[in-house]
């Protein structure tokens, strides 16, 4: 089958660095992605990985290990801007992606 | 470029009444999504379209739900008759993927539907 596991929650305090896991497992595999969603919005695009090892990009990065099935985000010198939800997706074999429930990110002054 | 368009952007009716969602993808965009979000949970894939075919809808209740994408730009959601369970947030999106390939084309969100059944 299909699924992503993702914490509910996470607490961090502004001006530190947190790291979000996802792991998933899928038969089919093209790619992942991060996305964030503040409350009552749409989410946005963050990231995608497709390969091994880091993507930077700014402030957040991305990691992926396909042999484990494991991503995390990466985020820096957070900012209260920052607290949101954080998605993990992935892309099945075509054009499907299917996400995890999100991460809860609170920023604390 | 002009985003996803969306509406309405709530909607409040009681149950087994029907209710319908508007899309307007980004122009140039094959692939249409229909996604439901429940509070508190990820977006759960309904139906996909590539241009104006199906390629996904096995996760759509289709005892009560339709859509439908005219001439492979539009599209529309039904819900008929609703349930309380299907009150949630309705989110569109478009990407650029297509038979060629673009796996890495982010989805673009539109602001969604807010439906609440009474």
């Amino acid at each position: 089958g299909q699924n992503i596991d993702q914490p509910t929650e996470m607490t961090a305090t502004e001006g530190a660095i947190v790291q979000i896991n996802c792991t998933y497992q899928t038969s089919g595999f093209n790619g992942l992605f991060w996305y964030q969603q503040h409350a009552g919005e749409a989410p946005t695009f963050l990231s995608y990985n497709v390969l091994d090892g880091l993507e930077e990009k700014g402030r957040f990065s991305s990691f992926l290990s396909r042999s484990k099935g494991y991503s995390y985000l990466l985020l820096k010198e957070l900012q209260m801007k920052d607290s949101a939800s954080y998605l993990c997706a992935f892309n099945t074999g075509g054009f499907k992606t299917i996400f995890g429930a999100g991460t809860r990110l609170f920023v604390k002054a | 470029e002009a985003g996803v368009a969306q509406s309405p952007r709530y909607k409040i009716i009681e149950k087994r009444q029907s209710v319908a969602f508007w899309c307007n993808p980004i122009s140039g965009h094959a692939t249409l999504y229909w996604y439901q979000q429940i509070l508190g949970q990820g977006p759960k894939l309904l139906i996909q379209f590539q241009n104006n075919g199906v390629v996904d809808d096995s996760q759509l209740p289709k005892d009560r739900f339709s859509a439908e994408r005219l001439k492979g730009v539009d599209s529309t959601l039904k819900i008929q008759p609703a349930k309380l369970e299907d009150s949630a947030v309705y989110l569109c999106a478009s990407s650029y993927r297509g038979p060629r390939g673009g796996y890495n084309s982010p989805l673009h969100f539109g602001n969604g539907t807010r439906l609440t059944v009474t």
